[in-house]
């Protein structure tokens, strides 16, 4: 079945430094992505998503690549803040079908 | 906008009773709902697919007679967990699509059920 997969379970950045989050994902037919956030006992919280017909997509402080070659996907957090520290799912969708599959999630830890 | 809670935040209860999770879709109105299961350290599991008005659809390997699901109205979905054992101790999280939101699945808060 499908898979989305991360290359990194944890993760600590400086304060102020730049994160990248990496995301691997296996359904060539997915078209959509998000990426969430979520914090200690708290739901999942809708950071940037990015369809397939685009490469890039940049918010506030958070820009998402798509790479649909390779079937990868990041996140990348500018200026890393101590707030920024959470767990972080990529989650894939395909037009076709209503499941949203979660990565593994990733652990940021920002050091101050 | 798209503001998802649940209630309760935390429950804790007796192995054999039956306990009910709400969500409601706060300001609009959500035809679908999805329910999700996450273990500590682990990602999100979807468990049902909540359809307003009509029955749930459930993923594989999930018990539809021992997580019961209702969706009455637009803004409001429920999970109930039928005699409870400890290894129903979850975080349950639902989650629902916004009109004019495109595919964003908003999450709320989540529920921590622990039974004795």
């Amino acid at each position: 079945g499908e898979s989305v997969g991360l290359h990194l379970p944890t993760l600590s950045v400086q304060e102020g430094d730049n994160s990248i989050i990496n995301c691997a994902y296996s359904n060539s037919a997915s078209d959509y992505f998000i990426w969430y956030k979520q914090e200690s006992g708290k739901g999942p919280q809708f950071i940037i998503d990015i369809r397939s017909n685009m490469d890039k997509r940049q918010g506030q402080r958070v820009t998402v690549l798509l790479n649909k070659t390779v079937k990868h996907l990041s996140l990348q957090i500018a200026a890393t803040q101590p707030g920024d520290s959470a767990v972080y799912f990529c989650a894939e969708n395909s037009n076709t079908g209503n499941q949203f599959y979660f990565g593994t999630g990733t652990s940021l830890t920002v050091i101050p | 906008g798209a503001v998802v809670s649940q209630h309760p935040s935390r429950v804790i209860c007796k192995s054999g009773t039956s306990v009910k999770i709400e969500c409601r879709s706060l300001d609009f109105q959500a035809t679908t709902m999805f329910w999700y299961r996450q273990f500590p350290k682990k990602s999100l599991m979807l468990m049902a697919t909540s359809n307003e008005g009509s029955k749930a659809t459930y993923e594989q390997g999930v018990e539809k007679d021992k997580f019961l699901i209702n969706h009455a109205s637009l803004t409001l979905s429920t999970l109930t967990v039928t005699s409870a054992h400890p290894e129903d101790s979850s975080f349950y999280i639902c989650s629902a699509t916004s009109p004019g939101a495109g595919r964003v699945r908003f999450f709320g808060p989540g529920t921590r059920l622990t039974v004795l």
